[in-house]
């Protein structure tokens, strides 16, 4: 079974400020990685994508890898009311197509 | 790049009857797949839709309930059959395609989804 964990939250951080969410997995043959935005009543927006160990920064959203932990990252600098939404962090297997989500984490920031 | 549409985009069933959504993208793609979000939950994949052949189900999901059909590249139906209100969910189709029609291969894109409330 593979799994992907996330802290549900909700993480609360102010206008401004840098939110940090966090994602670990079971399965060490998983290959790729992804972070999807889902705002209220709407359907997942692929934000970054990751393959490699190490940082990967897209304006102000940085993924972090780390395979020899199985934990990914999803930083955003100068967080914004607009970022106020649900992260899914999704992950792929070495020749498979289908995902696995974790449960989301649910991000406000505040003005 | 692709523009993912579904229809209809809400709907409210008696248990006991069958809706079928349908998933069309503007361009060919190569992978279809369709996602149940129950409320408050993460998404769960429900089948990848093969076109010409059956679709390839997940743990827990089988044809009798969920019957699929993709008869071309760019078309895919999702029937939820003898509903119950546990099947009241949000149903989601995605695609993929490693031929450049969408903005990254290996990356799935998201239709906007069907809000499915059973009574």
């Amino acid at each position: 079974q593979k799994e992907v964990e996330q802290n549900s939250g909700p993480l609360s951080v102010p206008e401004g400020a840098i939110a940090s969410l966090n994602c670990t997995y079971s399965d060490r043959v998983s290959q790729s990685f992804f972070w999807y935005r889902q705002y209220s009543g709407k359907s997942p927006e692929l934000i970054m994508s990751i393959y490699s160990n190490g940082d990967k920064e897209d304006g102000r959203f940085t993924a972090q890898l780390n395979k020899a932990s199985q934990y990914v990252s999803l930083l955003i600098r100068d967080s914004q009311p607009s970022d106020s939404a649900t992260y899914l962090c999704a992950v792929k297997g070495s020749g498979a197509n289908n995902l696995f989500f974790g449960t989301g984490t649910r991000l406000t920031v505040i003005p | 790049s692709a523009v993912i549409s579904q229809k209809p985009s809400r709907d409210i069933c008696q248990r006991g009857t069958s809706l079928t959504i349908q998933c069309q993208v503007d361009s060919q793609v190569t992978m279809m797949f369709w996602y149940r979000q129950q409320p408050g939950q993460s998404l769960t994949l429900i089948a990848t839709a093969n076109q010409g052949s059956e679709a390839t189900y997940e743990s827990g999901f089988v044809i009798d309930k969920f019957p699929i059909s993709r008869p071309n590249l760019t078309f895919s139906t999702l029937t939820v059959s003898n509903m119950s209100p546990e099947d009241s969910s949000i149903y989601l189709c995605s695609v993929e395609d490693q031929g450049g029609r969408v903005p990254r291969p290996d990356t799935q894109y998201f239709g906007p989804g069907t809000r499915l409330t059973v009574l």
